[in-house]
């Protein structure tokens, strides 16, 4: 079945680039579907920060997008996250997921999350 | 404050039925369709209800989703201890140009 897994620094410094790399197995991302990153702060809500399609094709929420970068790495069967400039507010369980089809359609297949930290 | 208000918190007994409310406007849910997932505790979200009421493979048909107008409703009937969750709604805002998520409502089995 199709799986997803994150990875990355549980530690980052204010003003340095969160970087998340999410790790696809059980189908091909050049097969189709967009694919996002949702984040969680601790005792908080979900917040949707981007999605990307194999082509590069990518959606950004427009708070976040001066900051974010989502990019794609076919051969690898991977996408990840870059989020610059950060700050304690982008201490979060991020989670990387598979939309049921377009951009803007739900997250039906979920990674587990990796909490980030963003302190000095 | 986030686009899409739901209850904080619903509770009811082993057995019954509850609906859990997403309120929203003609940008978001009023035009958009609507996903349900339930949070358990320290996990993942999980996809319950898509495109206002569909229900994913494997997903037992207690759990229910429609939409009017600007609001839509999550029901779940036969409640089971293990419903014991956060739910969240969630769907596209074509103003904002961004997925957007319900605050989430915390429900208890009492």
């Amino acid at each position: 079945q199709v799986q997803l897994q994150e990875s990355g620094p549980g530690l980052v410094k204010p003003s340095e680039t969160l970087s998340l790399t999410c790790a696809v197995s059980g189908y091909s991302i050049s097969s189709g579907y967009y694919w996002g990153w949702i984040r969680q702060p601790p005792g908080k809500g979900l917040e949707w920060i981007g999605s990307i399609y194999h082509s590069g094709s990518t959606y950004y929420n427009p708070s976040l997008k001066s900051r974010v970068t989502i990019s794609v790495d076919a051969p690898k069967n991977q996408f990840s996250l870059k989020l610059s400039s950060v700050t304690a507010a982008d201490t979060a369980v991020y989670y990387c997921a598979r939309t049921v089809g377009g951009a803007t359609d739900a997250f039906d297949i979920w990674g587990q999350g990796t909490m980030v930290t963003v302190s000095s | 404050q986030s686009v899409l208000t739901q209850p904080p918190s619903v509770s009811a007994a082993p057995g019954q039925k509850i609906t859990i409310s997403c309120s929203g406007s003609s940008s978001n849910i009023g035009n958009n369709y609507v996903s349900w997932y339930q949070q358990l505790p320290g996990t993942a979200p999980k996809l319950l209800i898509y495109d206002n009421n569909k229900r994913p493979s494997g997903i037992p048909d207690r759990f229910s989703g429609s939409k009017s107008g600007t609001s839509a409703t999550l029901g779940i009937t036969g409640l089971q201890t293990g419903d014991e969750a956060d739910y969240y709604c969630g769907t596209w805002d074509s103003s904002l140009s961004d997925v957007v998520f319900g605050g989430g409502t915390k429900l208890t089995v009492l």
